[in-house]
């Protein structure tokens, strides 16, 4: 079946830097993939959308100069944290879409990227 | 989006089968019903999806009410991996996915 790749699993750093999370496609391409955060004991909030070869589309409230998100090819997507602070210490996961025969576009998720910014 | 409902929280044992309800009521037409659970510390995973027609596949089976304003996800044999967290997402093609709070499914051995 259809495998999203993210990495790094898990990195922390310090305040102040930047960090880059990167998220494939393994045996299917994606024009468009999801950026979602999650907070301890919340659900999942999306971030943003990333489109192959143009800008990515950002949900309301979230900084677009503070997560960047480059889509360069049909199987990687990055989202780097730019001058991270300890209130950007999240999970963070990827998905891009993996079924468009139904109709339905079921995603296919990565095992999620934990962010501790010290 | 179309508002879904469903427990906060159930359990089972180990071995018994699940049935896990959620409500749907302003489903649109052209919503599919997706579920996908949440595994600890992991990122979500697909678990079935269906328009109108009940579904069966390997993980699950789905019931969906002849109105669609509700539908259950049924896990035959609860084992101690379907512990996980699991939402119930209507959807249209086109449009993102947005997770609610969930059901949190607790097995007993």
């Amino acid at each position: 079946g259809a495998v999203v790749s993210q990495h790094p699993s898990w990195v922390i750093c310090k305040s102040g830097t930047s960090v880059k999370i990167e998220c494939r496609s393994l045996d299917f391409q994606a024009t468009t993939m999801f950026w979602y955060r999650q907070f301890p004991k919340q659900s999942l909030m999306l971030m943003a959308t990333s489109n192959e070869g143009s800008k990515a589309t950002y949900e309301q409230g979230v900084e677009k100069d503070k997560f960047l998100i480059n889509h360069a090819s049909l199987t990687l997507s990055t989202l780097t944290v730019t001058s991270a602070h300890p209130e950007d210490s999240s999970f963070y996961i990827c998905s891009a879409p993996s079924d468009g025969r139904s109709g339905a576009n079921v995603l296919t998720f990565g095992a999620g990227s934990r962010l501790t910014v010290l | 989006d179309a508002k879904t409902t469903q427990p906060n929280s159930m359990e089972s044992n180990e071995e018994e089968p699940v049935h896990l309800p959620c409500n749907h009521s302003t489903i649109s037409g052209t919503d599919y019903i997706h579920w996908y659970r949440q595994l600890p510390s992991q990122g979500p995973e697909y678990v079935i999806h269906g328009l109108t027609s009940n579904v069966n596949n390997r993980m699950a089976s789905l019931a969906i009410a002849e109105d669609r304003k509700s539908s259950t996800l049924i896990l035959h044999r609860a084992t101690l991996r379907d512990a996980a967290v699991y939402y119930c997402i209507p959807k249209s093609s086109g449009d993102k996915l947005t997770f609610g709070t969930g059901t949190r499914l607790a097995v007993r051995p």
